[in-house]
């Protein structure tokens, strides 16, 4: 059974920092993994999605990279802003399921 | 233009009774899904229709019916609702593995 975590549960950094949130999963066959962020209250916004047979994704000052032999992921955010203050969570897809497995998330804080 | 919306947004019911949940999407995707968030933010997959069919049904109560009566709506209804039916449920939609969520359906079961 595919298990996701999520570590740290909880970060706070100050305004300018980069910083890394990282994701393990137990099954290293994944069809593909996907990186989101949820503010209070609202929906998921899917940030970066991952295929299995790539090794990272870039969009603007966020990059993802995954290592399916290790059971990891990494979302690195450059230069963080108050407003990437959010939940992030990863999530895995296996082949023939079309569901997700999540973790349970990393709460993000950047302090201005 | 909301690619995946649901309403209510807001729902506060008694134990007992029962309630409707509606989704619709605008992404003309084929696959959609019903996920429970509960009070830790932990997400968790329920149902999933493709084209109208479920292939997933997660060991959820048979209290839970969801109804997909063309590919762009998945409705949830929940029958008899229990105090422990709070949460936050999403709906979804997919193509080719990318996953969009609506914003949520918050139900409180008094």
């Amino acid at each position: 059974k595919q298990e996701v975590t999520q570590i740290p549960a909880a970060l706070s950094v100050p305004e300018g920092e980069n910083l890394v949130l990282n994701c393990s999963f137990t099954d290293s066959a994944i069809y593909n993994l996907q990186w989101f962020r949820q503010d209070p209250g609202k929906g998921l916004t899917s940030l970066l999605l991952i295929q299995s047979s790539q090794r990272e994704q870039t969009s603007g000052r966020l990059n993802a990279s995954l290592d399916k032999s290790s059971g990891r992921s990494t979302l690195y955010i450059a230069a963080s802003q108050p407003g990437d203050s959010a939940t992030y969570l990863c999530a895995v897809r296996i082949p023939g399921r079309r569901a997700l497995t999540f973790g349970s998330g990393t709460r993000l804080q950047v302090q201005p | 233009d909301t690619a995946v919306s649901q309403t209510p947004k807001y729902l506060v019911t008694q134990m007992g009774n029962d309630k409707s949940i509606k989704c619709e999407q605008n992404l003309g995707h084929d696959t959609m899904y019903w996920y429970k968030q509960d009070s830790k933010k932990f997400l968790k997959i329920m149902f999933s229709y493709n084209n109208k069919e479920l292939i997933i049904n997660e060991t959820v109560p048979n209290r839970f019916s969801p109804k997909s009566p063309d590919k762009a709506h998945l409705n949830l209804h929940i029958n008899s609702l229990e105090l422990g039916d709070s949460a936050v449920y999403f709906c979804a939609s997919s193509q080719e593995g990318e996953l969009f969520f609506g914003e949520g359906s918050r139900l409180t079961v008094l």
